[in-house]
């Protein structure tokens, strides 16, 4: 069964502070996607990572992908409060389409 | 249109009640997904679309559960005889093309109660 674990689950910064979320994964996939989910709002894509090594950045926010480790991370720089949201990666099933999501990252950051 | 819009956006149902729930993807839109979130947690994949074939239903908890996309394009989630642990938001999702490395674009989701 393919699982998928993201740490911290809660995050708690300061503005201008650096973090990293982690997402582990626990079967074979090149395919791994983050989103963002704002209260009561719908899941934004914030990167698709098709490939081992892949880097991807957006503004402040910079995702990796180690298939080999089957771990994905979500780097963010000098945080600013409009980033405040639940963060969730999701592996897409090598053998299918079906998307099998973490329990998403709160992050709250403090002006 | 300009997103994935669902309806209604919030639901309240009596237990055993039937309820349907409303998704208009993207036009074109090839690929339709629904998905179950219970609160503080991730999306729980339910049914897959591809065009008006329903190709994976995999994720539907119970044969309470019924989806349809008659003609390619909107998709209904039926729900019936509704019981308290059916309570959770439900996403709609759809993307371009059948692909398995595009993006998928969200709907607002219903947020279903029973009580």
């Amino acid at each position: 069964e393919l699982k998928v674990e993201q740490n911290p689950l809660f995050l708690s910064m300061q503005e201008g502070k650096n973090y990293t979320i982690y997402c582990n994964y626990s079967t074979t996939s090149d395919r791994l996607y983050w989103y963002r989910q704002d209260p009561g709002k719908s899941l934004e894509s914030l990167f698709v990572l098709l490939s081992n090594g892949a880097v991807k950045q957006e503004g402040r926010l910079m995702a990796s992908l180690d298939t080999k480790a089957r771990l994905s991370t979500l780097h963010i720089t000098a945080a600013v409060h409009d980033l405040s949201a639940t963060y969730f990666c999701a592996v897409e099933l090598d053998s299918n389409y079906q998307l099998i999501w973490g329990a998403g990252t709160k992050l709250i950051i403090k002006p | 249109g300009a997103g994935v819009s669902q309806s209604p956006r919030y639901k309240v149902a009596k237990r055993g009640q039937d309820v349907a729930l409303r998704c208009d993807p993207i036009s074109g839109h090839v690929s339709l997904f629904w998905y179950q979130q219970a609160l503080g947690q991730g999306p729980e994949f339910l049914t897959y679309f591809q065009n008006e074939a329903q190709l994976d239903k995999s994720g539907l908890p119970s044969d309470r559960f019924f989806a349809e996309r008659p003609e390619g394009s909107v998709s209904t989630l039926k729900i019936q005889r509704t019981q308290q642990e059916d309570s959770a938001v439900y996403l709609c999702a759809s993307r371009p093309g059948g692909a398995t490395n595009e993006k998928l674009f969200f709907g607002s989701g219903t947020q279903l109660s029973v009580l």
